[in-house]
């Protein structure tokens, strides 16, 4: 079965330091999504991405976040300068509609030092 | 934007009774309600979902209602099995691949 693939599953960093995180979502899906979970919390959207350009985005999303599909696999989100809140788990997500399914990554941990 | 309220935020109950879950949402305009079962460490797996033209949808031990005019929905799981343990979300959106709204989510345990 196709599944969403994430990495790196778990990353450290040091505070002000930059992160990419990828995705290779399923390869038939044309809507893709990063959503984030501080520990214990609630799933919170972050941005969802259609033909090549952002189509919504939270508040959480400022600048200091962006994402790229710089092939047609990848799905990237950057973190330009990390905060220690930006500490959670973030999870990449695709759908083959806007209709559809959303299938979820198994995650990657991000810890903010 | 939308507000996703979920209860109880823990729920305990024997193998073999059943287990309700409440949410309410405050935009009206939603009209996709997923539930997404999560295990520890795991990535969230939907498990069910409603659209906003049916009242009613049931898969097995598993089932959803909804009522719009209150803007509540519910999942049912009967029959509970130790592998139902799990935290679980309810989710709204104006549609089925926009931006989701999760409830905070309850731990479910089952005890054998």
């Amino acid at each position: 079965e196709p599944e969403v693939t994430q990495t790196p599953s778990h990353q450290v960093t040091q505070m002000g330091q930059e992160v990419i995180l990828h995705c290779v979502p399923i390869s038939n899906h044309l809507y893709f999504y990063w959503y984030r979970q501080i520990l214990g919390q609630k799933v919170e959207f972050l941005v969802s991405f259609y033909n090549n350009e952002i189509s919504e985005k939270s508040e959480i999303f400022d600048d200091q976040f962006s994402v790229e599909r710089p092939d047609g696999s990848n799905f990237t989100l950057k973190i330009r300068s990390t905060k220690l809140e930006d500490s959670a788990m973030y999870f990449c997500a695709s759908s083959l509609q806007n209709t559809g399914e959303l299938f979820f990554g198994e995650g990657s941990r991000l810890t903010v030092l | 934007g939308e507000n996703v309220e979920q209860h109880p935020s823990t729920l305990s109950v024997q193998e073999g009774d059943s287990a309700v879950i409440k949410c309410t949402y405050s935009d009206s305009a939603s009209n996709y309600f997923p539930w997404y079962k999560q295990e520890l460490g795991k990535r969230p797996q939907l498990i069910i979902d409603i659209r906003s033209n049916v009242g009613e949808k049931k898969d097995q031990r598993i089932a959803v209602t909804l009522n719009k005019t209150a803007k509540h929905f519910s999942l049912h799981i009967t029959e509970t099995q130790p592998e139902d343990s799990a935290v679980y979300f309810c989710a709204a959106s104006k549609a089925a691949g926009n931006m989701l709204t999760f409830g905070g989510g309850t731990r479910l345990m089952v005890k054998p």
